[in-house]
């Protein structure tokens, strides 16, 4: 158990459906990352955010987005889904944003779009 | 731009039998760099680092790394694999122009019993 908990574990939905992915970090960490993962495209950086504030931004297209609260969760939106969305979706957490932080990943959460 | 790869898409192995997987980083500076498992239809698991010093990182379940900076490489080892180490192993790594794990596209292990 990496203390990283994610919400829901499996997830199923209709094309055009919006969802949102819930992460906790590990106690203390600071900072949160989201990745995706599906077969086409490996794992793909998504964004991080580090005490709230956006701190770096990948792959993430613009029907995403997330944000970091004052408790350091985070959540990450997923709307007007399309079935190419369908992956797993990791948060991952450190204690802070520099060389020398591991970085922790939550079970995933997988979604399945119809 | 900054990448990981890995060249073994697919490895099989006989149990006892020694692996290596290769994985090179583009990365200039000082670098961080990870290995990852993933079990099959379970998260990503921290099987090593390297951030400094000995090159040579020892890490869980018998795992090893060794960075090799002239390379750019830091290729996992294990010495006698078992049935249990099936699974698809990640490289990732990070420097100090970016703040994210930059992940390889993996290498999936079968281990033959």
């Amino acid at each position: 158990d990496s203390g990283v908990t994610q919400t829901p574990k499996h997830l199923i939905t209709a094309t055009g459906q919006r969802v949102t992915l819930r992460c906790s970090p590990r106690s203390g960490d600071l900072s949160v990352y989201w990745y995706q993962q599906s077969l086409d495209q490996g794992l793909q950086f998504l964004i991080q955010y580090y005490n709230g504030e956006e701190r770096a931004k990948g792959n993430i297209l613009e029907r995403f987005s997330a944000q970091q609260f004052p408790d350091l969760h985070s959540e990450l939106n997923l709307s007007s889904l399309e079935l190419g969305d369908s992956a797993l979706y990791f948060c991952a957490s450190s204690v802070g944003d520099r060389l020398g932080n591991t970085i922790y990943f939550g079970e995933g959460s997988w979604l399945t779009v119809v | 731009a900054q990448s990981v790869s890995q060249h073994n898409h697919h490895v099989i192995l006989s149990e006892a039998a020694s692996l290596e997987l290769g994985c090179n980083y583009s990365y200039g500076g000082t670098v961080n760099l990870f290995w990852y498992v993933q079990y099959p239809g379970q998260h990503l698991q921290l099987l090593l680092k390297y951030f400094s010093g000995d090159p040579l990182v020892k890490g869980i379940k018998g795992f090893e790394a060794e960075f090799i900076k002239s390379k750019f490489s830091f290729n996992l080892r294990k010495p006698s694999v078992q049935w249990s180490d099936t699974a698809e192993y990640f490289c990732a790594g990070r420097n100090n122009a970016g703040n994210m794990l930059t992940f390889g596209g993996g290498t999936r292990l079968m281990v033959k019993p």
